[in-house]
């Protein structure tokens, strides 16, 4: 089936700094990636998706490419920023008409500090 | 446009009881899906619902039942509850199942 593995938080970091979360995935076919963002008390929010290879989605400042060579989607920012404080999840839609749901990893904790 | 709106925002049940969740998708979109998310876990795919009828479900038992109605709204009932469906559930609409989804802010429920 289906799976997301994303890297473990949380993650603490420095106004400014440089962010890299990793993403890889085991699925049948060539799925849509997403990240979701989703902040204290909050529902997710879509940040950034690509739908096929080699493509890649960005939003806000953020980054992440589609790699079938390494069934990757590692979300990265250039200068994150206090705000950016929240919980991300990598997920995937598969190919089967879409249907079968998102498949979320586990999330990863973002700590930004001042 | 008010996005994707769920209600009860919070709600407490006691085991055993029966508990029926809204969902009210963003405007033009025509599927919607359920999730549980668990403290501190991923949401699970529950089921999507699409014209009306149910297209799949993910491994979630049968006290796990939903609705579709014309105007695309939908409601999440969950029978016999046990203190283990105490969770987070989201519900997200797209304008097809291939599309990204747009989330609601979530029902938080706890059962007791």
């Amino acid at each position: 089936g289906n799976s997301v593995t994303q890297m473990e938080g949380p993650v603490t970091l420095s106004e400014e700094a440089f962010l890299t979360i990793n993403c890889t995935y085991t699925a049948t076919g060539y799925p849509s990636l997403f990240w979701y963002v989703q902040y204290p008390g909050e529902g997710l929010q879509l940040l950034l998706k690509a739908t096929k290879a080699d493509d890649k989605g960005s939003n806000k400042g953020f980054e992440a490419t589609y790699r079938k060579e390494t069934t990757s989607f590692h979300l990265e920012k250039g200068s994150v920023q206090v705000s950016d404080s929240a919980v991300y999840f990598c997920a995937l839609l598969g190919k089967g008409g879409g249907a079968d749901g998102l498949t979320f990893g586990k999330g990863t904790h973002l700590i930004i500090q001042p | 446009d008010a996005g994707v709106t769920q209600s009860p925002t919070h709600l407490i049940k006691t085991r055993g009881q029966q508990v029926t969740l809204r969902c009210s998708p963003k405007s033009g979109h025509d599927t919607v899906s359920w999730y549980q998310q668990a403290l501190g876990q991923g949401p699970q795919f529950i089921f999507q619902y699409y014209e009306e009828e149910e297209r799949q479900r993910g491994n979630f038992p049968d006290r796990f039942s939903g609705h579709q109605f014309p105007n695309y709204s939908s409601e999440l009932n969950v029978n016999a509850l046990l203190l283990g469906d105490s969770a987070l559930y989201l519900c997200a609409s797209s304008r097809s199942a291939l599309a990204g989804a747009f989330f609601g802010q979530g029902t938080r429920l706890t059962v007791v």
